[in-house]
């Protein structure tokens, strides 16, 4: 199975920064990647799909980038809202597969 | 408007069986393909298991394979998922989601317990 290697494992910013989140996939996924957002005790939430569509609502300010193994999430000013986990998810390959999360946190 | 509703997670010890049911509304239900997801208290997501929109192919991960049967009535709008030999790993919320690849559309989950 492809495993999906997120860094770094917490993000520490404070509002109003740039927070740039890593993505590392085990081999080739092309562009079949997802970016999820997620809040305790709610499910996720769709950000991105296709390694860079954001996903209906989603603020102009989540921005995804790359293919192949390497991807990245850009939050480009965070928001107090924003503070969350966030999660890349690959559906290139079966079985569909999840990174382990990084947690966006306030500094 | 869509809505994935999970029901049917309990406390059951470890060895046993339970069965989680997904209602679905707001969408043509055997349009669609479906997905269980799972989260163990405070871990990530897994991808568990997919159905296709006829229920005539089925993916499973590797965790439950041979142990979690994912299945749909379309006739109810409804999706399944029969979970036997249950470990204390399997406990976390489940959640069903619409389609295959990425997921716009969850439920709220619901929480398995297996512990004795």
């Amino acid at each position: 199975e492809i495993v999906m290697t997120q860094s770094p494992a917490i993000l520490s910013v404070s509002p109003g920064e740039r927070a740039t989140l890593s993505c590392r996939a085990s081999q080739s996924v092309s562009s079949n990647l997802a970016w999820y957002q997620q809040k305790p005790g709610q499910a996720p939430r769709l950000l991105i799909y296709g390694a860079s569509t954001r996903a209906t609502g989603i603020p102009a300010r989540f921005s995804g980038r790359g293919s192949g193994t390497e991807f990245t999430l850009t939050i480009s000013s965070l928001q107090s809202e924003d503070f969350a986990v966030y999660y890349c998810h690959q559906y290139n390959n079966w079985p569909l597969t999840f990174g382990g999360g990084t947690k966006v946190e306030i500094k | 408007q869509v809505q994935l509703v999970e029901s049917g997670g309990v406390l059951v010890k470890p060895g046993g069986s339970l069965r989680l049911s997904c209602a679905a509304s707001g969408f043509t239900f055997s349009d669609y393909y479906m997905t269980w997801i799972r989260q163990a208290p405070g871990k990530g997501l897994e991808w568990l298991s997919y159905i296709s929109s006829s229920g005539s192919t089925v993916y499973y991960a590797d965790s439950v394979k041979g142990r979690f049967t994912i299945s749909r009535d379309n006739a109810k709008n409804s999706l399944y998922l029969q979970m036997n030999s249950l470990r204390a790993e399997d406990t976390a919320v489940y959640y069903c989601a619409r389609e295959s690849s990425w997921y716009y559309y969850w439920g709220q989950g619901t929480l398995v317990t297996v512990s004795s």
